[in-house]
């Protein structure tokens, strides 16, 4: 099993509409998850973190379920502006703070539709 | 500001060649990175350094020497470069907090440096 996996798309969606991503990820000790936004040609960007159970801004809520290891982002009303690849990062304990290290996800492209 | 920054944008050279890219951050963070980004869009470490030590090295070949002279900057040599060494490659640099024994783990990434070898 890949330490990280996403869908990649491409989700086609329309202006308004609710879109959702799941990402799976297989090391158990795991404890801090992240979103990243990045646009084409772009740095990724941080979206969201997540420690515990969830996390929600404007329209963007991303949720964790340690049991069956996923997380998932969910973005409401979507904008053309929400148009870019969403990629999931999984933070990888190591023996010290310093030796953490995230592993991505391949990303998913979300296109909105005017 | 630019918080993590990276020089050059843009890297065209020939194979064989030897390159650097270099990259400094202002957020203050002790640990910075360097990943590789592919032509399948896929994000890969390769290294990190936290306060100038080589912290984790990702069986990335020894062609690829990174060095940071101090926490705020990380750079990058490439020696002897091969067409599989194109790819965009993203600086990175975070600031590992929370209780003793785990870490956070938020990164900041710079703009890139788009490398093409011909």
């Amino acid at each position: 099993r890949k330490e990280v996996e996403q869908d990649p798309g491409p989700f086609n969606v329309p202006e308004g509409a609710t879109v959702a991503f799941n990402c799976t990820y297989s090391n158990s000790a795991s404890q801090s998850f992240f979103w990243y936004r990045q646009d084409c040609r772009k740095e990724p960007k941080l979206l969201m973190s997540v420690y515990s159970s969830g996390n929600e801004d404007g329209r963007f809520t991303a949720q964790l379920n340690r049991a069956s290891q996923y997380i998932s982002l969910l973005i409401r009303d979507s904008k053309l502006s929400d148009s870019a690849t969403y990629l999931c990062a999984v933070n990888i304990p190591g023996d010290g703070g310093a030796t953490n290290k995230l592993i991505f996800g391949t990303g998913t492209l979300l296109a909105v539709q005017p | 500001d630019t918080a993590v920054s990276q020089t050059p944008k843009y890297l065209v050279t020939q194979m064989g060649n030897d390159k650097s890219i270099k990259c400094e951050q202002n957020l203050g963070h002790d640990t910075m990175y360097w990943y590789k980004q592919d032509s399948k869009k896929f994000l890969k470490i390769m290294f990190s350094y936290n306060n100038k030590e080589l912290i984790i090295n990702e069986t990335v070949p020894n062609r690829f020497s990174p060095k940071s002279p101090d926490k705020a900057h990380l750079n990058l040599h490439i020696n002897s470069l091969e067409l599989g060494d194109s790819a965009v490659y993203f600086c990175a640099s975070s600031q590992p907090r929370g209780p003793s024994g785990s870490s956070y783990n938020e990164q900041f990434f710079g703009p890139g440096t788009r490398l093409t070898v011909l």
